[in-house]
Parts: structure tokens; sequence; C-alpha cells
């Protein structure tokens, strides 16, 4: 339990449906992160907040919209994905992007089916 | 690019003490260590980190060179429950956390 939840823990959807994960952390942290895994893959950073406000977005496609409406918080909106956008996608957390080790705390992640 | 050179995969024996080595011969001095390791389809776990000195908390130590160019982590007493992937990352404090391949830790009964 490192103080990161992720929901739903599992997901499949269709093409072109509109859906959304979700990430919740009680550590106190402000900054907040979402990273992809696919198979046999490294994990890639998509995107990064830092109290609240979007810092990174690493030419990641429109089809996958952050938001992140207070520090606690971070959603992953997801519409008219394709099938390589299946994989295994992470939220983790920090202090403070910006301060200190930064050391980063996952959370369990969300396993993407798309169909 | 990671930067980090680490084993594909190693074996101990359960109850032993695993070492698990990394080359970051191209380390800055403003770089720490960090150590993350990652169960099958779970998130991955912070494990220890350190700049320049030998650390220990109630998971590992982490023994890192003179020189900084390489580091050992160290699981005391290796558990069935310690297999996954064991990922060492050389990062700046804001740097992006970059994952290699990892390490794949199979703890033998």
């Amino acid at each position: 339990e490192t103080g990161v939840t992720q929901t739903p823990r599992h997901l499949v959807m269709g093409m072109t449906n509109k859906k959304s994960l979700k990430c919740e952390q009680h550590l106190g942290h402000n900054a907040m992160y979402w990273y992809k895994q696919s198979a046999k893959k490294p994990l890639e950073l998509m995107f990064v907040y830092n109290f609240k406000e979007q810092t990174e977005n690493n030419s990641v496609p429109s089809r996958f919209s952050p938001e992140c409406p207070n520090s606690s918080h971070l959603f992953l909106h997801l519409h008219t994905l394709q099938p390589e956008d299946s994989a295994l996608y992470l939220c983790a957390s920090s202090q403070n992007r910006g301060g200190g080790t930064d050391t980063q705390y996952f959370g369990p992640g969300t396993r993407l089916t798309v169909l | 690019d990671a930067k980090t050179t680490q084993p594909t995969s190693m074996d101990c024996a359960e109850g032993r003490a695993a070492n698990l080595p990394c080359n970051h011969s191209t380390i800055s001095g403003n770089e720490y260590v960090y150590w993350y390791r990652q169960i099958h389809s779970q998130g991955p776990q912070y494990i220890i980190h350190g700049l320049k000195n030998n650390e220990t908390n109630e998971m590992a130590s982490l023994i890192i060179t003179e020189d900084r160019k390489s580091s050992t982590l160290i699981l005391p007493h290796a558990t069935l429950r310690d297999t996954a992937v064991y990922y060492c990352i050389v990062r700046a404090q804001d740097d992006k956390i970059i994952f290699g391949k990892g390490t794949r830790l199979h703890i033998l009964p």
C-alpha cells in the first residue's frame, strides 16, 4: 500500500467509447504523473502536474486528456482509443516537482484493453 | 535512454542475500541512484536511493562505489515475494524517471 490508489484496476473498452481513469494520492504530495507501460516496453512518462498545473506533456496524442482538479486527484480521460493503446497505465505522486529528491510513489495501475 | 546497465536476470536462493549490481559509469555529480522494483502487473515500488554514501532502510541496503560508477542493491534475506524486476535509475533531482529493462530476480525455494 503506497498511498496512491487507482480505479478501475481493469478496463475493457471499444474504440468508440469514452472512459476515465482515476488516481488519488493520500500522501499530501503536490506533483502527480501519468505513465504508460506497454508489453515488453519500459515505462513512458505521459503527463506531469505540479500544484494542479500541467508542466509536461510528452507528445501524447490528444485522445488522452488529463485533468487535475486538485493536488490529490488526477484523471485521464480516454476517447476514440486504438488497440495499440492497450497497456498498463500508472499514476505516481511526489512531494514537489522542483525541489528535494522528488521520490515518486506509484499506484497499482489500470490494465486497459482496447478492442 | 537509460543511463544504467543491469544484468537481464538473476537467481537467488530463498533466505540468502540477493546482490543486484548496476553500472552507471557516466553518472554526474548531481545525479542520484534510485532503485525501484515491479512485481508482475503491479506498479513500481520505491526501494531506496542514494547520492554518495551507502544507505540502508527496512527493505534493502544500497552500496555505492567510491567513484560512483557502480552500485549494488542488497536484499539481506530474500523471500519468494521479492521475485520481481528491479530497476536501477540514475537521475538528478528534477529529472524524469527513465526505466530501463531492469534485472528480473527469481527467488528460488
